[in-house]
């Protein structure tokens, strides 16, 4: 069993569309990291999260520590936003970048 | 703004062959992250520096070396290359500033080994 797991794997929406995207892991974790990762594989960190909840802009992450759960939520979608979103966890100890990663969710918007 | 710079951007190899990646980081950071990403597979931490030190060690095979110079720039160092070592390798940089919160990361560096 994989230490971070994401879910869904792939996920297609429409423009306009609440998005959910899931991280479970079975680590003790100092931070949990949401990147986004486009085509040709540049990858953007979104948020650093160590408990609660973040916002930016159409973008929510949660935290809970307790259940060793994550969500990013994409509020009202855009085509723009099709890009893998990859869950990462650091540990305790190590560098701030030994981190464990998900497989990602593919999202695809469509217009 | 400046992000993190990663040369060179595609490069071909073959079998037993070496090859050495660079990457720069955003000025003033101090830390750079090395990581592998298969084909289809999720990546894989490498090795870090901090300060030009050696600040920690992933999954990096001995067959791979890597340093940061007195510049923060690091370079990665892959000696007699195997076909399995076809991948995206990309780097990040953190830094003092943003109390080391945030990961910048470049576009990668595309491995193929034929």
């Amino acid at each position: 069993k994989n230490e971070v797991e994401q879910s869904p794997q792939n996920l297609t929406a429409q423009e306009g569309e609440f998005i959910t995207i899931n991280c479970s892991y079975s680590v003790g974790i100092s931070a949990l990291h949401w990147l986004q990762q486009h085509p040709g594989g540049g990858i953007v960190s979104l948020f650093m999260l160590s408990s609660g909840k973040k916002k930016h802009g159409r973008l929510i992450a949660t935290i809970n520590i307790q259940e060793k759960h994550s969500s990013l939520h994409i509020t009202a979608s855009h085509p723009r936003d099709s890009a893998v979103y990859i869950c990462a966890v650091k540990g305790y100890g190590g560098s701030q970048g030994n981190l464990i990663f998900g497989k990602g969710t593919k999202l695809s918007v469509k217009p | 703004a400046a992000g993190v710079i990663q040369s060179p951007r595609h490069l071909i190899k073959e079998k037993r062959e070496t090859a050495t990646l660079k990457c720069y980081p955003i000025p003033r950071h101090d830390t750079v992250y090395w990581y592998q990403q298969g084909p289809g597979q999720d990546p894989q931490f490498l090795i870090s520096f901090y300060e030009k030190m050696q600040s920690d060690k992933g999954s990096i095979p001995d067959r791979f070396s890597a340093q940061q110079f007195s510049d923060y720039h690091s370079e990665l160092n892959m000696s007699s290359l195997e076909l399995g070592d076809s991948a995206l390798y990309f780097c990040a940089s953190s830094g003092r500033l943003r109390g080391y919160e945030k990961l910048f990361f470049g576009s990668g560096t595309q491995l193929s080994v034929l």
